[in-house]
């Protein structure tokens, strides 16, 4: 079992819908989970972190995290051409070397 | 806050030839910074881990001498790719553990190194 699994996708979604982006982790003892955004060619970015179980907003982003179910998703809402991207999950197991999903693709149809 | 640089953006070189490459975090400090490479439409591969003032810890599969590592200073970490050949023709990313805006450390990313070996 992967420790971070992200379904590849691709997620087509068209816009100003709710694109939905989830990821499961193996290690139960995972503190800190977080989503990078990386688009095409470049490096990947933050876009949001989470620590305590339940939602997170910020913007248009919402992060839920259910550490019993060993379960973390984002909700992009009013999705944008823009947001077409690859979306990684990572976990940070032991406070030590973050571990990142093989991504899910979102494409964003105007 | 929380910027990496990285150095050079895109090089490109002759196969045997060594290429090096620095990664800084501008305004924090990181003890840990991470090597990550990623050919195209694949995920981020860790390829090696590097704490400052120690040895770096390699990612099974990557070679330690061919991929050399030194991590000098709490700001700087470089990767130099030995006698590159053109399947090392890749885009290289580092990053860098600090501390996130509300607590707890978070890696921030450079923006990538491509390399293309020739």
């Amino acid at each position: 079992q992967k420790e971070v699994e992200q379904n590849s996708g691709p997620l087509s979604v068209p816009e100003g819908a709710i694109a939905s982006l989830n990821c499961t982790y193996s290690d139960r003892g995972s503190q800190s989970f977080f989503w990078y955004r990386q688009y095409s060619g470049k490096s990947p970015e933050l876009i949001m972190s989470i620590y305590s179980n339940g939602d997170k907003e910020d913007g248009r982003f919402t992060a839920q995290l259910n550490k019993a179910s060993q379960y973390v998703s984002l909700l992009i809402r009013d999705s944008q051409p823009s947001d077409s991207a690859t979306y990684l999950c990572a976990v940070n197991p032991n406070n030590n070397d973050m571990r990142f999903g093989a991504g899910t693709r979102l494409t964003v149809k105007p | 806050g929380a910027v990496v640089s990285q150095h050079p953006s895109w090089v490109i070189c002759k196969s045997g030839t060594s290429v090096k490459i620095e990664c800084r975090s501008l305004d924090f400090q990181a003890t840990t910074m991470f090597w990550y490479r990623q050919f195209p439409k694949q995920s981020l591969m860790l390829m090696a881990t590097s704490n400052e003032g120690s040895k770096a810890t390699y990612e099974q599969g990557v070679e330690k001498d061919k991929f050399l590592i030194n991590h000098a200073s709490l700001t700087l970490s470089t990767l130099t790719v030995t006698s590159a050949h053109p399947e090392d023709s890749s885009f290289y990313i580092c990053s860098a553990r600090g501390q996130g805006v509300r607590g707890g450390e978070t890696q921030y990313f450079g923006p990538g190194t491509r390399l293309l070996v020739l």
